[in-house]
């Protein structure tokens, strides 16, 4: 089946303890990217990813970071939460052939305290 | 840079009537537009999208849209409302570069 997985789905941490969030798609996708969702504000991407090693910010970069070392996988750090990172958080993957529309993971709920 | 207005936060229907959820956008050269559904602790799904050809597009659950160059709109609708099309909804833009610009999105409620 074709999916994008998200790794944990849930997670509660504190302020400062470095945190990685799995992203995992099947589908030899060349894009991928990773979401925020706030109530009222919709999504807003946080980095993008052409194809391997091939990464750069969206509209809201500040705090995490990323890599692309295999075309399948795309994580997500955050090397020092903050409570202002409490969000849901998505994972997306896309081809350029064809159709363009993104693949969405499950999401993953992070709070920070 | 390319941008997204969803003018509702919510949009209320009766189930049988007809839906319509409002989406303006601005975007440089040829617009991709995009729709996509979240259902209630679930990820986006898409719905259907505009890259070039007949304006009127049709997607997937009986969802339609219409693009409108000279307003630059991209309204989705569907004829008759389902209790199960309660949702939260998004219009997006795509520039060359494959990025998406989202709406805030709107909640469609659909009554009984």
């Amino acid at each position: 089946e074709a999916q994008v997985t998200q790794n944990p789905r849930y997670l509660i941490t504190v302020t400062g303890k470095k945190l990685t969030v799995t992203c995992s798609q099947n589908m030899n996708h060349e894009y991928m990217s990773w979401y925020r969702q706030d109530p009222g504000l919709g999504l807003r991407q946080i980095y993008y990813s052409m194809n391997v090693e091939v990464t750069d910010k969206g509209d809201v970069p500040e705090g995490y970071k990323v890599s692309r070392k295999e075309k399948r996988n795309f994580p997500l750090i955050l090397e020092s939460p903050s409570p202002n990172q409490t969000s849901l958080y998505f994972c997306a993957s896309s081809s350029y052939q064809g159709s363009y529309e993104q693949y969405f993971g499950p999401g993953t709920r992070l709070t920070v305290t | 840079a390319q941008s997204v207005a969803q003018p509702e936060d919510q949009v209320n229907v009766a189930e049988g009537n007809p839906l319509t959820v409002k989406c303006t956008y601005s975007v440089s050269g040829n617009p991709y537009l995009f729709w996509y559904v979240q259902y209630p602790n679930r990820g986006l799904q898409f719905l259907l999208k505009y890259i070039t050809g007949d304006n009127l597009v049709k997607g997937s659950y009986g969802f339609e849209a219409e693009f409108n160059k000279s307003q630059t709109s991209f309204h989705l609708k569907k004829p008759s409302a389902l209790v199960s099309d309660s949702a939260l909804y998004f219009c997006a833009v795509r520039d060359s570069w494959g990025k998406l610009q989202f709406g805030a999105g709107t909640q469609v409620v659909v009554t009984p």
